[in-house]
């Protein structure tokens, strides 16, 4: 079945514990995203990846990490979570054209990851 | 840039009432544009999109046509039910681009 898989679904942990949140496409997907999602502020894209060794940065990108070794993986690490990261992230993935970007292809999510930082 | 505006909710319906999300879209390409559905605890699915102007994207009786004289992607449903109590957004992909821009998101929901 093709899905994106993210890990954990919940978790609650403490200010500057690193944690690191995974993510996992079985489609072979190009491009990869990370989003976080607040009550009123919609989904805010934090990183995101074209492909293999090439990542960038969203809107939120302060105090996260991104990296992409391989296609199929892309982890968002938070190396000092503090409480104003406590929210519902999303992974997502999405197959693309060589110089043509997206070209009307769909994206896909994970079900998303409730982080909370106390 | 791009970006998307959809209407602010919440939006409160009775079953089988008509449903109007209004999204209108600021692009300096060719976008595809789309909606996608949040049912509660899940994520998003895509729920229909259109490619090109003019286009019709329809699915579990929602339609949505892409109205590049308006910049508009209103999604319709002529007769909601419970089970479409859920979160909606508007988005945009530029064709040739490397971003996905996503409205704010709407919130439905319909009463028996």
């Amino acid at each position: 079945e093709a899905q994106v898989t993210q890990n954990p679904r919940y978790l609650i942990t403490v200010t500057g514990k690193k944690l690191t949140v995974t993510c996992s496409q079985n489609m072979n997907h190009e491009y990869m995203s990370w989003y976080r999602q607040d009550p009123g502020l919609g989904l805010r894209q934090i990183y995101y990846s074209m492909n293999v060794e090439v990542t960038d940065k969203g809107d939120v990108p302060e105090g996260y990490k991104v990296s992409r070794k391989e296609k199929r993986n892309f982890p968002l690490i938070l190396e000092s979570p503090s409480p104003n990261q406590t929210s519902l992230y999303f992974c997502a993935s999405s197959p693309t054209v060589p110089g043509q970007g997206f070209s009307g292809n769909t994206i896909y999510f994970g079900e998303g990851s409730w982080l909370t930082v106390v | 840039g791009d970006s998307v505006t959809q209407m602010e909710g919440p939006v409160t319906l009775s079953e089988e009432a008509f449903l109007t999300i209004n999204c209108t879209y600021t692009a300096t390409g060719y976008p595809s544009l789309f909606w996608y559905v949040q049912y509660p605890g899940e994520g998003l699915q895509l729920l229909l999109k259109a490619t090109k102007a003019d286009d019709k994207g329809s699915n579990k009786g929602f339609e949505a046509t892409y109205r590049k004289e308006t910049t508009s992607f209103h999604l319709e449903k002529g007769s909601v039910q419970v089970s479409d109590s859920a979160v909606y957004f508007c988005a945009l992909s530029e064709n040739t681009g490397n971003q996905f821009y996503f409205g704010t998101g709407t919130s439905l929901t319909v009463i028996p």
